[in-house]
């Protein structure tokens, strides 16, 4: 158990809904990471937030956003879905930002699955 | 850009053998490097890692040295274990500019280890 947790484990929704995934990060980090794994295109990173603010952007669309909260918790949000967008996505989180170099841990992961 | 390259899978192995999954990397400066191990319906997990050159990352058998005059980070074991069986990821941590707190993963190569 990484201690990062993710709800909900599993997504199934329409195409042109909206989503909100919901992480919450081990206690005391205050980096949040988001990725989206899929079989094409691999593992990708999205997004990085650091204590309440965005740092740093990777491959995220425009229909995608993303906040972390005050108590750390943060939610990537998925508008106008559509059939690619279906993947599995992953929270991790570190302590800190930078000098974490690297060491990020994993949350078990919310499978979306548009129709 | 900052990228790693791994080898493609999958790569099967009866019980016992010896295993060495190919990684390299491109990046300016001095990155970190990691292998990250994920198990079926989890998420990843940190396996080992090197912040320098020369530096040998170590963990339940695996081992993986930081040649920078090779640019490489191959992950050896060996001798594998069935529950050896899972997806194993390089991964390159790059803080330079507007990278700051990023990851890069390699595809990832799928391990089988039969009994």
């Amino acid at each position: 158990d990484s201690g990062v947790t993710q709800t909900p484990k599993h997504l199934i929704t329409a195409t042109g809904q909206r989503v909100t995934l919901r992480c919450s990060p081990r206690s005391g980090d205050l980096s949040v990471y988001w990725y989206q794994q899929s079989l094409d295109q691999g593992l990708q990173f999205l997004i990085q937030y650091y204590n309440g603010e965005e740092r740093a952007k990777g491959n995220i669309l425009e229909r995608f956003s993303a906040q972390q909260f005050p108590d750390l918790h943060s939610e990537l949000n998925l508008s106008s879905l559509e059939l690619g967008d279906s993947a599995l996505y992953f929270c991790a989180s570190s302590p800190l930002s930078g000098v974490s170099r690297g060491e990020q841990y994993f949350g078990p992961g919310t499978r979306l699955t548009v129709t | 850009g900052d990228s790693v390259t791994q080898m493609e899978g999958p790569v099967t192995l009866s019980e016992e053998a010896f295993l060495t999954i190919n990684c390299t990397y491109t990046a300016t400066g001095y990155p970190s490097l990691f292998w990250y191990v994920q198990y079926p319906g989890e998420g990843l997990q940190l396996l080992l890692k090197a912040t320098k050159a020369d530096d040998k990352g170590s963990n339940k058998g695996f081992e993986a040295t930081y040649r920078k005059e090779t640019t490489s980070f191959h992950l050896e074991k060996g001798s594998v274990q069935v529950s050896d069986s899972a997806v194993y990821f390089c991964a390159l941590y790059s803080d330079r500019g507007s990278t700051l707190g990023r990851l890069y993963f390699g595809r990832g190569t799928q391990l089988t280890v039969w009994p």
